[in-house]
């Protein structure tokens, strides 16, 4: 089946290090998304990449990066300067030049040991 | 994009039409109106969108005002199972995809 997959599902990171949040989709969508969720609250944009090695600065982008070597990956990297990573991230695909909707994965749950 | 304004909470009793609202009052004429639902620790469901006709699904019911500013989605039927948060948003459909925000939404508690 076609669709978006985020792992691993949940994740734990020590104080100074940096981690990365895998993001595959096999649905041949151009653009891809990273948002994180805080506990009671909605969706942040924290980058976005409508073609390969091309991205963009979402809302929240400092202490975050990405990359998008391949139309199918858009692997998240949460670096040590982010102070407060602790969240729920959440990746979104979608098919440019039509009206169709984004599709999600089922998320990551990242906390701090 | 245009920004959304929702409630951030509306109770339904189970069995009832379930009305959320929707303001995007800055909604430009090529932005569509899009609705997606969260549970608790899922990823955001799709549910329906529109530009400016009415639209239906097996899921529910988009009504657009004519000058666009306004939206509601109706759940005909509510469940105990519809109780979730509700996102509302409005989008280019172009070639350049662009940010893709969304607000805090309203969450949804379906009573028996």
């Amino acid at each position: 089946d076609g669709g978006i997959t985020q792992s691993p599902k949940y994740l734990f990171r020590k104080e100074g290090q940096n981690v990365t949040l895998s993001c595959e989709q096999n649905l041949n969508h151009d653009a891809m998304y990273w948002y994180r969720q805080d506990p009671g609250q909605g969706l942040r944009l924290i980058y976005y990449s409508q073609i390969v090695n091309d991205f963009q600065k979402g809302d929240i982008a400092e202490g975050y990066s990405v990359s998008r070597e391949k139309k199918e990956s858009f692997p998240l990297t949460v670096t040590s300067a982010q102070k407060n990573p602790t969240a729920f991230y959440l990746c979104a695909s979608l098919r440019t030049g039509s009206n169709q909707p984004q599709h999600f994965g089922d998320g990551t749950r990242l906390s701090i040991l | 994009d245009a920004k959304t304004t929702q409630p951030p909470s509306m109770d339904c009793a189970e069995g009832r039409a379930a009305n959320l609202p929707c303001n995007h009052s800055t909604i430009s004429g090529n932005e569509y109106v899009y609705w997606y639902r969260q549970i608790h620790s899922q990823g955001p469901q799709y549910i329906i969108h529109g530009l400016k006709n009415n639209e239906t699904n097996e899921m529910a019911s988009l009504i657009i005002t004519e000058d666009r500013k306004s939206s509601t989605l109706i759940l005909p039927h509510a469940t105990l199972r519809d109780t979730a948060v509700y996102y509302c948003i409005v989008r280019v459909a172009n070639t350049n995809a662009g940010k893709s925000t969304f607000g805090d939404g309203t969450t949804l508690t379906v009573k028996p």
